[in-house]
């Protein structure tokens, strides 16, 4: 059974402070991928980022990385220099078996 | 614009009714989802389609039911058989195979009174 765990239910930061939501997921596959999404208040989940279980580099887009972590089975996610606008809820999915495994979610609040 | 449409932001209804969730995408995607999110726990999968007339359960199917008649198109129908029906409910579609990144609709909220 495929499993996505993400201990921190609620995290609250000031702005400009650097934060990493954390990710570990438990899978028998051997090829898999991970994902992050985020959900505003609106309610829709925006796509963040897709990884394969192949490439453990890791990855930079603006003031968003990811840390994939094979030996772990972590894909941790850090925010630099957080900004208001990135106060969601944030959720680690994990593929398999034509579906989606998603974790219970991170809520980050930034403060102004 | 290329999206999914589901309609409407809320709904209310009487406990007992039967009520029917629309999600439509003009993404030309061939497989669609209906996830179910309570407040505090992640997305659940209640149903999926890979393609046109064939749907399969997902890890919360009972007292739900779906059609896939048309590609664009997957409602999802709560019946009275569902013990705890209020929820926010979500509609996603992607492109077939096993690991590809599903995008979602804007959600229905669901309220049984």
């Amino acid at each position: 059974a495929q499993k996505v765990t993400q201990a921190q239910t609620e995290i609250s930061v000031v702005e400009k402070e650097d934060v990493t939501l954390d990710c570990v997921y438990e899978t028998r596959d051997t090829t898999y991928y991970l994902f992050w999404y985020k959900q505003p208040p609106s309610g829709e989940l925006v796509f963040l980022i897709r990884r394969n279980s192949f490439d453990e580099q890791n990855e930079i887009s603006g003031r968003y990385s990811w840390n994939f972590q094979k030996s772990t089975s972590s894909f941790n996610f850090t925010i630099t220099a957080s900004q208001v606008v990135d106060s969601a809820v944030y959720f680690c999915a994990l593929s398999g078996n034509y579906k989606l495994t998603f974790g219970k979610g991170t809520l980050l609040t930034v403060n102004p | 614009d290329g999206g999914i449409t589901q309609s409407p932001k809320y709904l209310f209804r009487k406990e007992g009714q039967n009520v029917t969730l629309s999600c439509e995408q003009n993404l030309n995607h061939d497989a669609m989802y209906w996830y179910r999110q309570d407040p505090g726990q992640g997305l659940r999968l209640i149903y999926y389609s890979q393609i046109v007339n064939d749907f399969q359960k997902g890890d919360i199917a009972e007292g739900y039911s779906v059609s896939r008649e048309k590609k664009e198109s997957f409602p999802l129908t709560v019946t009275s058989a569902q013990k705890n029906p209020t929820a926010f409910y979500l509609c996603a579609s992607s492109i077939p195979g096993r690991h590809n990144e599903q995008f979602f609709g804007p959600g229905t909220r669901l309220t049984v009174l």
